[in-house]
Formats: structure tokens, sequence, C-alpha cells
């Protein structure tokens, strides 16, 4: 069975800090999502890492994919409320066949000022 | 800028009720999706759908529930009875592609039809 695990699922943080949120997975899936969730709203995606090794930036966030270590990392630079929202990292179950995402838990952000 | 659009936003109904919910993928989008999320957990797979049949299904989607795109828009899904544990919000997502290989693509979600069971 996959498993995606995210860590922390929750994490409070004053404006202007750094923070990476990290999500693990359990097979060899080479393809990994990061979406973003407002309450009550739907998901948005935000980066997809293709390959070993890929690092994407958009603005204050930038993930990364290590193939090997089946790990993914969606680091928060100078952080501003804004960013307040539940992280989602999701893998292929199928390796990218038709691409059933299985999703984490969501890592819950809450910036502070 | 297209998106994903569905209906209703929250429907409210009877245990052993059928529900039917609604969704209007991107347009030239050809892979459809379903995905649950019951209030304060994770996303859950349900259901993908390509060429006019189901691709692949997950164990939450048994016997009860049943996928159909009945026109050349529209991608539902039905809950035959149902049941308390049902009510969650209900997305359904969209891809051009089929994310394999060197696809770039991702899936455009819905903003989700909340479903109540009383």
């Amino acid at each position: 069975e996959l498993k995606v695990e995210q860590n922390p699922l929750f994490l409070s943080m004053q404006e202007g800090k750094n923070y990476t949120i990290y999500c693990n997975y359990s097979t060899t899936s080479d393809r990994l999502y990061w979406y973003r969730q407002d309450p009550g709203k739907s998901l948005e995606s935000l980066f997809v890492l293709l390959s070993n090794g890929a690092v994407k930036q958009e603005g204050r966030l930038m993930a990364s994919l290590d193939t090997k270590a089946r790990l993914s990392t969606l680091h928060i630079t100078a952080a501003v409320h804004d960013l307040s929202a539940t992280y989602f990292c999701a893998v292929d179950l199928w390796g990218g066949s038709q691409g059933n995402l299985i999703f984490g838990k969501g890592t819950k952000l809450s910036v502070k000022p | 800028e297209p998106e994903v659009t569905q209906t209703p936003s929250h429907q409210v109904t009877q245990m052993g009720q059928e529900v039917i919910l609604r969704c209007v993928p991107i347009s030239n989008h050809l892979y459809f999706y379903w995905y649950r999320q019951i209030l304060g957990q994770k996303v859950e797979f349900l259901v993908s759908f390509y060429n006019n049949e189901i691709s692949e299904k997950s164990e939450i989607f048994d016997d009860q529930f049943s996928v159909e795109r009945p026109d050349g828009s529209n991608f539902t899904l039905k809950i035959r009875s149902t049941k308390l544990e049902d009510s969650a919000m209900y997305f359904c997502a969209s891809s051009r592609e089929g994310l394999a290989g060197l696809s770039t693509d991702t899936q455009y979600f819905g903003p989700g039809t909340r479903l109540t069971v009383l």
C-alpha cells in the first residue's frame, strides 16, 4: 500500500521566518505534486516534480524532489500571512499510468504577524 | 482561464436516497477524476475515467457509486443509496493528458460539492 506522510501536520510561523515541510512516500513513483487548499476551497496546483533532483520555485515557495530518498520538501522563505493555508503533497498510485493521486494528510500552515 | 465547475455546491440528502453530483471538466481535457475529502481529513481518490470508461477505482468506490459522461461536457458521480459516512466534500478533477512519462500536466480541481447525509 502506498503511503504518503507529511510532517509537520500543523505549523505556526512568524512572518519573515523560513521553514520546510517534508513529504515522504513509500513507493518508487517519480512524480510528485504539491497543492494548496484554502479553508472551504478547492485544491490549487503549486508544483509538479518529475524527476530526481527536480527543484521548482514560485515566489516564496520552493519544492524539491529526491526520488532515491522518496522525499520531497516544500521550503517557505520569509513567510507572509497570505501563505496561510493547508499544503498537500500527492504521489501517483500507478506510477503515472493514469494519475490517480494519493495525498498526504496535509500541513496546515498559519503565518502570524 | 478555463476551470472545472461543479454543481451543486452543497447537497443535503436523507440516508438511503440517491444523489448525482455534476461536474463540467475543462473542455479540452480527456482524463477525469473524482476525489472526496471528509471534513478535516485528507483527500482520497475515488475513480478515474478516460475514453468513456473507468480506468482505475479505489476500494471506496464500491457498487453504490457509478460515474458517467452523459454528453460531451458533463461528468457525473452517482451514489445510489447514501450512507451517513458518505458525508464529505466531493471534488471533480480533470487533466488534458494522462500523467505519465515526461508529462508536466497536473490535475485541475473543481470547487467541490459538499454532501451532507442526514
